[in-house]
């Protein structure tokens, strides 16, 4: 079944420690991207790659990393989380420019920072 | 000025009717265009995409582009209870690689 599939669903972590959300597609999408979503604001974009070892900053790229070793994997690393992180993440891929074909999205990682 | 404006609602349409959703965007270069919906606690999903002027059907939807008016619509047709969720509008603009979306429209069909 092609798929996008973001691990874990649900994440519960303290201020500062480390942690990555992973997220993988099986479509062999080039484009892949990361969302946060949260009330009032919706879906912002945090960064997005177009292809391997290629990355760029969204909206809101401060307090994230990401990294594109291969072409299925965009990880989501969060270095030090704060409280401020606690959102509803969203991975996202799609076959080429988004601007002309539209976006896969994960089920999505409820993460909550105390 | 947010980049993609849409309405929060709620929008309360009575089962088969019509429901009228509307997103306007600021940035002149977007060129594409998308209606996502979510239901809640589940990632968006694909209805409908446009890319030129006019109207574009599918099924019960029909999605109107304005370029000139920096406008987007979405028409749902005969309307139904499982149509409630929040709708996203979405704009992309061609080599930016970036797909901004509005804060949603949140549409409830009362049976």
């Amino acid at each position: 079944e092609a798929q996008v599939t973001q691990n874990p669903r649900y994440l519960i972590t303290v201020t500062g420690k480390k942690l990555t959300v992973t997220c993988s597609q099986n479509m062999n999408h080039e484009y892949m991207s990361w969302y946060r979503q949260d009330p009032g604001l919706g879906l912002r974009q945090i960064y997005y790659s177009m292809n391997v070892e290629v990355t760029d900053k969204g909206d809101v790229p401060e307090g994230y990393k990401v990294s594109r070793k291969e072409k299925r994997n965009f990880p989501l690393i969060l270095e030090s989380p704060s409280p401020n992180q606690t959102s509803l993440y969203f991975c996202a891929s799609s076959p080429r420019d988004p601007s002309n074909s539209p976006l896969h999205f994960g089920n999505g990682t409820r993460l909550t920072v105390t | 000025q947010k980049e993609v404006e849409q309405n929060s609602g709620p929008l309360s349409v009575p089962e088969g009717a019509i429901a009228s959703l509307n997103c306007t965007y600021s940035d002149r270069v977007s060129q594409s265009f998308f209606w996502y919906r979510q239901y809640s606690g589940k990632s968006p999903e694909l209805i409908m995409s446009i890319y030129s002027n006019g109207d574009k059907e599918d099924g019960r939807f029909t999605a109107q582009l304005n370029k000139a008016s920096q406008y987007v619509s979405l028409l749902i047709r005969d309307s139904q209870p499982s149509d409630s969720a929040t709708y996203l509008c979405a704009a992309a603009s061609g080599g930016y690689q970036k797909v901004t979306f509005g804060t949603g429209t949140k549409l409830q069909v009362i049976p």
